[in-house]
């Protein structure tokens, strides 16, 4: 079955960009009529969708983080990622990659990877 | 401030059973389907319920959802001490052209 693994730095210093690749494994990412999203999750707090793309690389982003965030495909890698610039510690969290099968149905997802900010 | 309106906390001692609500708008949970996902201590989201009231395979039969108007609801019946956990709802918005996220309900097993 398909499965996701997020990787990256874990540390990322104040004003620069947050990079996270997620790889897809078990099935290949161009495959059926998914979009691959990013999901982010502080300590302690809930959920916030970040943004999603669809292997023709339409891509939608939350509209509070839009000005920041791109999300880019490489199907010959099987694989998808994020950059988030200009970060602050507001950005430090978990994030999470995973396969959407339809709006905001997420499944699976990967294992998840803390990100700092921090000088 | 989520868009998608949950308790904070639940709780229910074993057998019982408990919902979990989750109030939106016309643009989120009026015009699409709406998602439940249950993380663990320490685990990523796991899906529990998609498209209002289906369950995926693996997912028990204690666990059901469903919608009416506006808002959805989490139903878990036969409680168990393994259900311990927060409980999200999730659903695309028009308006913001994006998915929205309830806060969250921690469920307690007492």
């Amino acid at each position: 079955q398909v499965q996701l693994q997020e990787s990256g730095p874990g540390l990322v210093k104040p004003s620069q960009t947050l990079s996270l690749t997620c790889t897809v494994s078990g099935g290949s990412i161009s495959s059926g009529s998914y979009y691959w999203s990013w999901i982010r999750q502080p300590a302690g707090k809930g959920l916030e969708w970040i943004g999603r793309i669809y292997t023709s690389g339409s891509t939608n982003y939350n509209p509070s983080l839009k000005s920041r965030v791109t999300i880019s495909v490489d199907t010959s890698k099987n694989q998808f990622s994020l950059k988030l610039s200009s970060v602050t510690a507001a950005d430090t969290a978990v994030y999470y990659c995973a396969r959407v099968a339809s709006t905001a149905w997420f499944d699976p997802w990967g294992q998840g990877t803390l990100v700092t900010v921090s000088s | 401030q989520s868009v998608l309106t949950q308790p904070p906390s639940a709780s229910g001692t074993p057998g019982q059973r408990v919902t979990i609500s989750c109030s939106g708008s016309s643009s989120n949970i009026g015009s699409n389907y709406v998602c439940w996902y249950q993380q663990l201590p320490g685990t990523a989201p796991k899906l529990l319920i998609y498209m209002n009231n289906q369950r995926p395979s693996g997912v028990p039969d204690r666990f059901s959802g469903s919608k009416s108007g506006t808002s959805a609801s989490l139903a878990i019946s036969g409680l168990r001490s393994e259900d311990e956990a927060d409980y999200y709802c999730a659903a695309w918005d028009d308006s913001l052209s994006g998915v929205v996220f309830g806060g969250g309900t921690k469920l307690t097993v007492l």
